[in-house]
C-alpha cells in the first residue's frame, strides 16, 4: 500500500527561478495538505484541500506561492520566483474525510535555494 | 507566537532509561492532542494520541500524560532504546472552517545512547 508520494526529493535551485513541488495522496483520501518544516520555525501549514478544492491557505507566505489541486491524485506546489529563504523541507500530507486531525504524511522535498 | 510550546528541544537519554517531552497549550479549543515520530529523512508519523477527557494513554512503551486545568501534556517514553532516536512533536488540534486544524509545535530530537 503506497502511502503518500513527492518529487523532487530534493531540489537545488538558483534564486528567482520557479520551483514545482509535486504530491500523490493516498488513494481515498480526500483531504491534502502543505507543510513547511524549518528549524525556526517547525512545522507550519500552508495549504489544506478538501475534495480538490483549496479551504484554509492562511499559511500561505505570500503571493510566490500558489497550489493547485486538478483532481483527487495530484497536487502541486509553485514557489516563483524563488528566495533563498523559501530553503525549506516541504511535505505533502493526506487524511480521511472527516479524520484531519490523523495525517499522513509523505518523504518531504528538501529544497535549497541559492 | 506559538500555540504549542514545547521542551527541551534536545535530549540525550541512557538505553533503558525514561524519555520525557513537555507541550503546553493556551487555547482551550484544541480538542485533540497527537504525537508525531520523525526518523532522518522521513516525513512525521502519528505515534499516539489522546483526548481531554482522559489523563493517560498508553501504547506499549509509550504513555501520553495529559493534565487539563494545566494545559499541559507530556509524552513518556519508557526503556528507551537507539531506535527510538528520532525527532518527536507534540501537536493540538481543533476545529476550524470546518476542518481539524493542527498546529505542531517546534519539535524535540531525542537520542538514545548504548
Amino acid at each position: 500500500d503506497a502511502g503518500v508520494i513527492q518529487s523532487p526529493r530534493h531540489e537545488v535551485t538558483e534564486m528567482g527561478q520557479e520551483v514545482t513541488l509535486r504530491c500523490k495522496p493516498i488513494s481515498g483520501h480526500n483531504s491534502l495538505f502543505w507543510y513547511r518544516q524549518t528549524m525556526m520555525r517547525g512545522l507550519e501549514l500552508l495549504i489544506y484541500f478538501n475534495n480538490n478544492v483549496p479551504i484554509d491557505d492562511s499559511g500561505m507566505p505570500e503571493d510566490r506561492f500558489s497550489a493547485k489541486m486538478p483532481n483527487a491524485s495530484f497536487s502541486t506546489l509553485k514557489i516563483q520566483p524563488s528566495e533563498p529563504r523559501d530553503s525549506a523541507v516541504y511535505f505533502c500530507a493526506s487524511s480521511v474525510a472527516g479524520r484531519s486531525e490523523t495525517q499522513y504524511f509523505g518523504p518531504g522535498t528538501r529544497l535549497l535555494v541559492l | 507566537q506559538q500555540q504549542v510550546k514545547q521542551s527541551p528541544q534536545s535530549l540525550i537519554v541512557q538505553k533503558g532509561g525514561i524519555s520525557i517531552i513537555n507541550c503546553a497549550y493556551e487555547n482551550t479549543a484544541f480538542d485533540y492532542f497527537p504525537w508525531y515520530q520523525q526518523f532522518p529523512g522521513k516525513g512525521p508519523a502519528l505515534l499516539i494520541a489522546i483526548r481531554p477527557d482522559v489523563s493517560e494513554k498508553k501504547e506499549g512503551r509509550f504513555t501520553i500524560s495529559f493534565n487539563k486545568s494545566a494545559k499541559q501534556f507530556s509524552l513518556h517514553i519508557m526503556d528507551s532504546q537507539p531506535g527510538d532516536s528520532a525527532t518527536y512533536f507534540c501537536a493540538a488540534s481543533r476545529s476550524s472552517g470546518g476542518y481539524q486544524k493542527v498546529t505542531f509545535g517546534i519539535g524535540t530530537k531525542l537520542q538514545v545512547i548504548p
